[in-house]
């Protein structure tokens, strides 16, 4: 079974700073997805980034960009330019080929501060 | 359009009472899914459907039970409540596999089972 774990808990930012969160994931897969959901204090689940194993290229949406690295099974998110609406859980999936189960990390919290 | 739509978005509970949680979904998507969400442990997947008529176990399907006798609507069931279930539920939807990343949730059910 695919595991994805995310070891910080919380982290804060200051406005307009850059933070960067950390994923890595367990699985003997070859082809699989990865993705960065954002949690709002609404709860509403929003997809920020998705990632394709078999691109070595960094996927990029405005001020989001991830580090995937796939012989260390790590996919961190970096947040530039932190802005206050960013305040949100952050969490890492995983999804093989097959794709019918999206596996989720426990979550980060990030706090922007003003 | 109104996405995925669940109900009720909050619900107390007696110990061994039943209840249904209902999802319906507008946009035609084959994949739907149920999430309950527990502090520090994410997501984690209960039950899915890839289709009407076709349903699947997810990592957490003790104690729930799920239908999908049509493409819209995917109810999910507590047959016996247990405080153990208290949590947040998320309903997800997909066109059609998850790999897409596409994954539409509701907006989540507050269930408290005393």
């Amino acid at each position: 079974a695919q595991t994805v774990t995310q070891s910080q808990p919380e982290m804060s930012v200051q406005e307009a700073e850059t933070v960067t969160l950390s994923c890595t994931y367990d699985t003997s897969e070859n082809n699989y997805y990865l993705f960065w959901y954002k949690q709002p204090p609404s709860r509403q689940m929003i997809l920020v980034i998705r990632q394709e194993a078999y691109k070595q290229q960094n996927a990029t949406e405005n001020r989001f960009s991830v580090n995937f690295q796939k012989a260390a099974k790590s996919f961190s998110l970096k947040i530039s330019d932190s802005q206050l609406g960013d305040t949100a859980m952050y969490f890492c999936a995983f999804i093989g080929a097959a794709g019918n189960k999206l596996t989720f990390g426990g979550g980060t919290r990030v706090l922007v501060k003003p | 359009n109104a996405g995925v739509t669940q109900t009720p978005k909050f619900q107390v509970l007696k110990t061994g009472q039943s209840m249904t949680l209902q999802c319906a979904q507008d946009m035609n998507h084959e994949y739907m899914s149920w999430y309950r969400q527990d502090p520090g442990m994410g997501l984690r997947l209960i039950h899915y459907s890839v289709g009407a008529g076709i349903t699947d176990q997810g990592e957490v399907p003790n104690g729930y039970n799920v239908s999908r006798s049509t493409t819209e609507d995917f109810p999910l069931r507590l047959l016996s409540a247990a405080p153990s279930q208290t949590s947040v539920y998320f309903c997800a939807s997909s066109y059609q596999q998850v790999d897409t990343g596409e994954l539409f949730f509701g907006e989540g059910s507050r269930l408290t089972v005393l």
